[in-house]
């Protein structure tokens, strides 16, 4: 598609509950990217995919948090026995390669009650 | 490691006013240096970016200069209208490829 395309847009869960984001990045970007936007606050990186080399797992907060790429397409990002704390905007981008500009997705909203 | 510090916000300026948002940063090697705006309701844009000292990024009369010297990459613009209130990050990549962000600034501009 023309743009980086996330969803659901909007989720709202149980605490305890495991929910899944997904992203379609744009075809053809070979660098996948997850960032979480709290509240009043900036990004944090969350995870890196570039191609078919190991996933950079540096950002994730805990081991509640995983992600997956099959290659150079759709991205998920799973949040097992959701907290409070982890309500966010979770923001997925791409990007061509080095040289090239990143392109976010809209995001998805959760929120854990 | 790499950082971004930005102006804390929030600002509130007039429409014709101008706006500065002052952005300083810490990283290794030669890092890539962007400017992205959050509109309300809207995802994440790039606004404008600058990938070598002295280079300077302009887009919607906005423009910043990467100044190696001071590690500064301020936003600026000469007239702001009230279609600018935005959320305006500074961020940074280097060879390392993430972006790190600054917190964020909040800018309203009045009619």
């Amino acid at each position: 598609g023309a743009g980086v395309s996330q969803s659901p847009s909007n989720k709202v869960t149980e605490k305890g509950k495991d929910v899944e984001l997904r992203c379609d990045p744009i075809s053809g970007h070979t660098a996948l990217y997850w960032y979480r936007q709290r509240l009043g606050q900036g990004l944090e990186f969350l995870i890196y995919f570039q191609g078919n080399s190991a996933p950079d797992k540096s950002g994730l907060p805990s081991d509640r948090f995983s992600a997956e790429r099959t290659g150079e397409s759709v991205s998920t990002l799973t949040i097992q026995r959701t907290q409070q704390e982890d309500s966010a905007v979770y923001l997925c981008a791409s990007r061509a390669g080095p040289n090239y500009g990143y392109t976010f997705g809209s995001g998805t909203r959760l929120t854990v009650v | 490691g790499n950082s971004v510090t930005q102006m804390e916000g929030p600002v509130t300026l007039s429409e014709e006013a101008f706006l500065t948002i002052n952005c300083t940063y810490t990283a290794t090697g030669y890092p890539s240096l962007f400017w992205y705006v959050q509109y309300p309701g809207e995802g994440l844009q790039l606004l404008l970016k600058a990938t070598k000292a002295d280079d300077k990024g302009s887009n919607k009369g906005f423009e910043a200069t990467y100044r190696k010297e001071t590690t500064s990459f301020h936003l600026e613009k000469g007239s702001v209208q009230v279609s600018d209130s935005a959320v305006y990050f500074c961020a940074l990549a280097t060879n390392d490829y993430k972006l790190s962000f600054g917190a964020g600034t909040t800018v309203t501009v009045r009619a």
